[in-house]
């Protein structure tokens, strides 16, 4: 059974600092795996998005990598702002494309400081 | 461009009532799931629908639920006999049935049951 882990679940910040929020997850057999961003009592925004044969993908001041083989996935934030305060969560789709059904961290829950 | 919608945005209900949610999916995608988060967790994995049909259901899908997506478009999902245990937010996701399997979510319901 997938499981997907995002640790810290809480992490604060000065505006302006880079920051790395870190995924794992147990079974490499995945199809893709996404990030979102999610505010308070809203639903999930997608961020990136890469397949299991990609090993980055970059959106403005976003960048996700992928290692595949060792179950991990980073998402860099550069150059932090308030605006940027929310909750991040992972995600995995299996193998089988057929059903890409998403297994998902807890989420780390950013807040950044002016 | 409309993305997914779902409705209504918050619902209350007491213990013991039925409830009907509604989900309409960005026009040209062709798969459709239902997730459910509870406070402080991910979104479980609830149900999935290629088209109209209903491919594959989680087990936390109790014989009190059922979801339909009658013609290929919108879904509903309907809980029966309510228990405050099903309060919750529950997102729909679509996307399309081809290349990247991307998941765009919608607002979410935000359940509660008193």
């Amino acid at each position: 059974k997938q499981e997907v882990t995002q640790i810290p679940a809480a992490l604060s910040v000065p505006e302006g600092e880079n920051l790395v929020l870190n995924c794992s997850f147990t079974d490499s057999a995945i199809y893709n795996l996404q990030w979102f961003r999610q505010d308070p009592g809203k639903g999930l925004t997608s961020l990136l998005l890469i397949q299991s044969s990609q090993r980055e993908q970059t959106s403005g001041r976003l960048n996700a990598s992928l290692d595949k083989s060792s179950g991990r996935s980073t998402l860099y934030i550069a150059a932090s702002q308030p605006g940027d305060s929310a909750t991040y969560l992972c995600a995995v789709a299996r193998e089988t494309g057929a059903n890409s059904k998403l297994t998902f961290g807890k989420g780390i829950t950013l807040s950044v400081r002016p | 461009d409309t993305g997914v919608s779902q409705d209504p945005r918050h619902k209350i209900t007491k213990r013991g009532q039925n409830v009907t949610f509604r989900c309409d999916p960005i026009s040209e995608h062709n798969r459709l799931y239902w997730y459910r988060q509870t406070l402080g967790q991910g979104p479980e994995f609830l149900t999935y629908f290629q088209n109209e049909a209903q491919l594959e259901k989680s087990r936390l899908l109790s014989d009190r639920f059922s979801a339909e997506r009658p013609k290929g478009s919108f879904s509903t999902l309907e809980i029966q006999r309510t228990e405050q245990g099903d309060s919750a937010m529950y997102l729909c996701a679509s996307s399309r049935g081809q290349s990247s399997y991307e998941q765009y979510f919608g607002p979410g319901t935000r359940l509660t049951v008193t």
